[in-house]
């Protein structure tokens, strides 16, 4: 079976842009998280989803990130304008009712903003 | 097994001995632990869980130790592997609130040859 499928792999992009992540959960699973990754404060809640709705986006650093998701098999997380401090690893994760609890992770989008 | 900043526990160990990876847990309302594996260049990968009501579970080659009076998880990793090495999370999900999981630190495991 397919895991959570992320885009890009890599990014890197100038301060001041507009970066797109990407995101399709596993087939089936009704929710899906968006977290952020970094040396300095590990692993973060950004932001998750629950039927498509989004239930906690207390973990938004600011209004410069937002996050869609438009049916149960994509989603996005935008930045804009990006900054340096937000390059950092984001990971998608989904889970379900068959799942339990567990949360099964992407392989991440590595984002270097200069 | 938790850290502050830039520098994350570490643990060596030979191949062929066997691990413990130690993780304190934050809030006695927790009820749901699991276990993750996070090699480099990697998203974090499902090891094993553990609900509240239990004290023991064991996977292939891996145990993991509830200790709900002292909130310590405890990861127990048999004939360590150099496959093994990689850093290790603990994560607890609060009751009543759907995967939203809190995440230790990690660990690092180091397994020399």
């Amino acid at each position: 079976d397919a895991g959570v499928i992320q885009s890009p792999r890599h990014e890197v992009t100038e301060m001041g842009q507009e970066v797109t992540l990407r995101c399709k959960p596993i087939s089936g699973h009704d929710y899906l998280f968006w977290y952020r990754q970094t040396m300095m404060r590990g692993l973060e809640l950004l932001i998750y989803f629950n039927n498509n709705v989004p239930i906690d986006d207390s973990g938004m650093p600011e209004d410069r990130f937002s996050a869609k998701m438009p049916n149960a098999s994509f989603s996005t997380l935008k930045i804009q304008p990006s900054e340096p401090r937000d390059s950092a690893v984001y990971f998608c994760a989904s889970s379900g009712f068959w799942s339990g609890n567990t949360i099964y992770f992407g392989e991440g989008s590595w984002l270097t903003v200069v | 097994g938790e850290s502050v900043g830039l520098h994350l526990p570490t643990l060596s160990v030979q191949e062929g001995d066997n691990s413990i990876i130690n993780c304190a847990y934050s809030n006695s309302a927790s009820d749901y632990f699991i276990w993750y594996k996070q090699e480099s260049g990697k998203g974090p990968q499902f090891i094993i869980d553990i609900r509240s009501n239990m004290d023991k579970r064991q996977g292939q080659r891996v145990t993991v130790l509830l200790n709900k009076t002292v909130k310590h998880l405890s990861l127990q990793i048999a004939a360590t592997q150099p496959g093994d090495s990689a850093v290790y999370f603990c994560a607890e999900n609060i009751r009543g609130s759907q995967g939203n999981l809190i995440f230790g630190k990690g660990t690092k495991l180091s397994v020399k040859p």
